[in-house]
């Protein structure tokens, strides 16, 4: 596609469900990258992909996320047994590869905005 | 570990005003990245600043970075309205490794009064 893709846009959901949240990079992007928003602050780096594998996914909070891309394109994050405050908006990003050397440009998607009730 | 940090957090200006937001950063990085977020919207980016000394302009936007003194700058010029929105700079983790993922600042919340 022409821009990252992600969907659900919204996804409203109880305490203790779990959940799926898609992203769909631009064609040819080998770098993944999924941030969380809470209201009112920066985006907050969760987990970045690097082909398949997970290159750094230092920012996950916990074992309540987990985040996969079994073939190199589509990733989907995971959050099982949401609590009130998984509520923010998801944010993913892709770009050519790295942020590093000559690649300089990573795109946002229009993010999920998850609430948990 | 990296920390980006943006001041002033809220800005209130008049039209036709000039005003400077600063970012400043904890480690060493050649680049930093300006993005601009309307409410409810993602992230659009503004500016990819990629050296020492580096300066780009868009409109009445204008960012510069000083990777020595770890600032950069986002002065506006003769403020409108449509500049009203949230900015927010952001930094590569781990430069030279081998990551690259991006460390925000927490934003900066522009609102342009006539």
């Amino acid at each position: 596609g022409a821009g990252v893709s992600q969907t659900p846009s919204n996804k409203v959901t109880e305490k203790g469900k779990y959940v799926e949240l898609r992203c769909d990079p631009i064609s040819g992007h080998t770098a993944l990258y999924w941030y969380r928003q809470s209201l009112g602050q920066g985006p907050e780096f969760l987990i970045y992909f690097q082909g398949t594998g997970a290159a750094d996914d230092s920012g996950l909070p916990n074992d309540r996320f987990f985040a996969v891309r079994p073939e190199g394109s589509v990733s989907t994050l995971k959050i099982q047994r949401t609590e009130r405050g998984d509520s923010a908006v998801y944010l993913c990003a892709s770009s050519l590869s790295g942020l590093r050397g000559g690649n300089t440009e990573a795109f946002f998607g229009q993010g999920t905005r998850l609430t948990v009730v | 570990e990296l920390k980006v940090e943006q001041n002033p957090l809220f800005l209130s200006m008049q039209e036709g005003k000039n005003y400077t937001i600063y970012c400043n950063y904890s480690t060493t990085s050649d680049r930093l990245y300006w993005y601009r977020q309307d409410p409810g919207k993602s992230l659009e980016s503004l500016f990819v600043l990629l050296s020492n000394g580096a300066v780009k302009q868009e409109g009445r936007l204008m960012a510069s970075l000083d990777t020595k003194a770890r600032l950069s700058t986002l002065h506006i010029t003769a403020a409108v309205h449509d500049l009203s929105a949230t900015y927010f700079c952001a930094v590569p983790m781990n430069y030279g490794g081998s990551q690259g993922n991006l460390i925000f600042g927490k934003g900066t919340k522009l609102s342009v009064k006539p």
